[in-house]
């Protein structure tokens, strides 16, 4: 059964930083890209970075580029989500999900979400 | 990268069908053939519905179905059940490599 458990949300201040874990398991981990997705209290789903099966193609959404960097360690089956520079907009549930398809087909499977709220 | 461009809101009686609009442009849902659709109830993680414009994903019921013209994806729900009730994403791949999803329809089921 594929899984993905987000952690490390949490309460932290504007300006702060924060580091994002989501664990896999069920399914080859290194074979597929990976997502976060982020959803603020009450409004929709935003994308936010992908990161390719090797590392070799990252993206991420321009309101966090520069600020956020997304990373996987494919030895520990784990996706990671750097963030610095936190701003109050940057409150959400954020998501792992996978690309479940070599083509940009769509996220097939997703985490339950960790809540990250930046406030003084 | 903006929103792709939902109706805030569609209701239907049970055993109705109703349909969700998705629209976008040229550098998006108009250009690729990689439009996904997402449920999530409330408090939950998100669904995948249907992905690749109109493919449904295995254990998906097939009163969900999609399709594109132009740059408008659609959503369609035939014999509107309760347990549709939820809100509703379009998500499409960019001509940037990144992902844009809707703005999210609320589904009623009245």
């Amino acid at each position: 059964e594929v899984q993905l458990v987000e952690s490390g949300g949490g309460l932290v201040k504007p300006g702060g930083s924060l580091r994002l874990s989501c664990a896999a398991s069920g399914f080859t981990f290194s074979s597929y890209s990976m997502n976060w997705v982020r959803q603020a209290p009450g409004k929709g789903l935003e994308w936010v970075s992908s990161i390719s099966s090797s590392s070799s193609y990252i993206y991420y959404a321009d309101s966090v580029k520069g600020r956020f960097t997304i990373s996987r360690d494919n030895a520990k089956n784990s996706l990671y989500l750097q963030m610095n520079s936190l701003r109050a907009e940057d409150t959400a549930v954020y998501y792992c999900a996978r690309k479940g398809w070599e083509l940009p087909l769509g996220f097939d499977y997703w985490g339950q979400g960790t809540l990250v709220t930046v406030s003084s | 990268q903006s929103a792709l461009t939902q109706p805030a809101s569609v209701s239907g009686s049970p055993g109705q069908s109703i349909t969700i609009s998705c629209t976008g442009t040229s550098s998006d849902v108009g250009g690729y053939n990689y439009v996904s659709w997402y449920q999530q109830h409330p408090g939950k993680a998100p669904k995948l519905m249907i992905y690749e414009v109109s493919n449904r994903p295995s254990g998906v019921p097939d009163r969900f179905s999609g399709s594109k013209s132009g740059n408008t994806a659609s959503l369609t729900i035939s014999g509107l059940q309760a347990e549709d009730e939820a809100d509703y994403y379009c998500s499409s791949y960019t001509s940037s490599s990144t992902y844009v999803f809707g703005t999210g329809t609320k589904v009623t089921v009245l």
